[in-house]
């Protein structure tokens, strides 16, 4: 069964210092990698989208990192702001599916508190 | 442009009781998806509409039914609401995703807040 895991499940840092989220996945065969910002009350927005011949992507302040021999990924944040607080929601997608959105496997997130 | 958009925002209901939630997106996508996010666990399918006039099952799709209503909306129906459809609903639309693939990204709305007593 295809899976996603994240950890930590929830980090407390102080505002200006940098972080990076893990994730882990068995999906296979793989398409893609996305990562999503979620912040309290709201729905997901895209940070990155990776295929496999990808191993580095920014967006800005973030940086997400895939290494698809270990289905590992990463993402880094620097400098931590306030508005970085949010989950952040590491997603596969399946080749399978022609890399639609039917086929993605989601992870249940990080919770990142950035504290003043 | 809204993007996705999704009504109501907030909504209690008793068991048994039916609703429809509303989604719509301008964004001319050709591809809508609703999932259902609970506390603890990551986003679930539940179905899909990979184009007008098209849906399928998702991962947990009992209990509940889909309608695209044209290009634009999908709608969700809870027939007889139970209390384990208590949940934070998210409508979301992508471009077709051959057509758009690697790179097939999901725009998601702000989310329904169901509660089912």
């Amino acid at each position: 069964k295809n899976q996603v895991e994240q950890s930590p499940q929830s980090l407390i840092i102080l505002e200006g210092k940098n972080c990076t989220l893990q994730c882990n996945y068995t999906v296979s065969p793989f398409s893609n990698l996305r990562w999503y910002k979620q912040d309290t009350g709201r729905g997901p927005v895209s940070l990155t989208i990776m295929t496999f011949s990808e191993n580095t992507k920014s967006n800005g302040r973030y940086t997400a990192t895939l290494d698809a021999d270990t289905k590992q990924s990463s993402l880094h944040i620097t400098a931590s702001q306030l508005s970085d607080s949010a989950s952040y929601i590491c997603v596969v997608s399946a080749l399978e599916s022609g890399g639609g959105a039917d086929g993605l496997t989601f992870g249940k997130g990080t919770h990142l508190i950035i504290q003043p | 442009n809204a993007g996705v958009t999704q009504t109501p925002k907030f909504q209690v209901l008793k068991t048994g009781q039916s609703m429809t939630l509303q989604c719509a997106q301008d964004m001319n996508h050709n591809s809508m998806y609703w999932y259902r996010q609970d506390p603890g666990m990551g986003l679930r399918l539940i179905y899909y509409s990979a184009s007008e006039g098209t849906t399928d099952k998702g991962e947990v799709p009992n209990g509940y039914n889909v309608s695209r209503l044209n290009k634009r909306e999908f709608s969700l129906r809870l027939e007889s609401a139970a209390p384990s459809q208590t949940s934070v609903y998210f409508c979301a639309s992508s471009e077709d995703p051959i057509r758009a693939f690697p790179y097939n990204e999901q725009f998601f709305g702000p989310g329904t807040r169901l509660t089912v007593l």
